[in-house]
């Protein structure tokens, strides 16, 4: 159990661009989820939390009308990375909390992430 | 900002040998959780220690959180080439599960 994705994997767009990246939690319904950004050779940043239906916590220096997350139902929470540009390249994490039977609702769930690439 | 210190940062050795890494703050965690990451992946919990000088072993893996809580370390005995990735520390903030990462330790682990 337990088991959260992300889609797609990968994603190469120009600049300008936007791109939509979804993280579903496929086994057990997340009340929150986090979006998480990671650079090579560094450790995971954490850009925002979602709660369903309501709108996003982002962190200190994340510029929410650039990165808009949107968690409309319990299984899914999206981020759209509008007018991309070179330097938002990076490897974007989702992780996922919730409540079912075997799940700990202090525990995260990581989904396999998603590598950006804007040209 | 409460950070997470880990070391070393890159550490490289062969198959059979032994290893422990090292998770430091100023601050004192009420709990703290060890992952592993390989490339290209999302990190995946190894384990969560939360009492002062508790000890948890995972197969090769021995966690040991410090007394007063604010350190932690990660022993891997006779470690394979399946060990390699990077292993992070993650504490919760207070009153949150928002988490804060350590930079990681990035292990190789050479057949």
């Amino acid at each position: 159990g337990a088991v959260v994705s992300q889609h797609p994997s990968r994603v190469i767009c120009k600049s300008g661009t936007s791109v939509k990246i979804e993280c579903r939690s496929l086994d057990f319904q997340a009340t929150t989820m986090f979006w998480y950004r990671q650079f090579p050779k560094q450790s995971l940043m954490l850009m925002a939390t979602s709660n369903e239906g309501s709108k996003a916590t982002y962190e200190q220096g994340v510029e929410k009308d650039k990165f808009l997350i949107n968690h409309a139902s319990l299984t899914l929470s999206t981020l759209t990375v509008t007018s991309a540009h070179p330097e938002d390249s990076s490897f974007y994490i989702c992780s996922a909390q919730g409540l079912a039977g075997g799940i700990s609702q202090e525990t995260q769930y990581f989904g396999p992430g998603t590598r950006l690439l804007v040209l | 900002t409460q950070l997470l210190e880990q070391s070393p940062q890159f550490l490289s050795i062969q198959e059979g040998e032994n290893l422990t890494v090292y998770c430091n703050s100023s601050s004192v965690f009420s709990s703290l959780q060890w992952y592993r990451q390989e490339p290209g992946e999302g990190p995946v919990l190894l384990v969560t220690v939360v009492t002062g000088g508790e000890v948890k072993k995972l197969k090769r893996l021995t966690f040991q959180f410090g007394d007063a809580r604010k350190d932690s370390s990660l022993h891997i005995t006779a470690a394979q080439p399946g060990d390699t990735g990077l292993y992070l520390c993650a504490r919760a903030g207070a009153g949150s599960y928002q988490l804060t990462f350590g930079k990681g330790t990035k292990l190789s682990v050479i057949p």
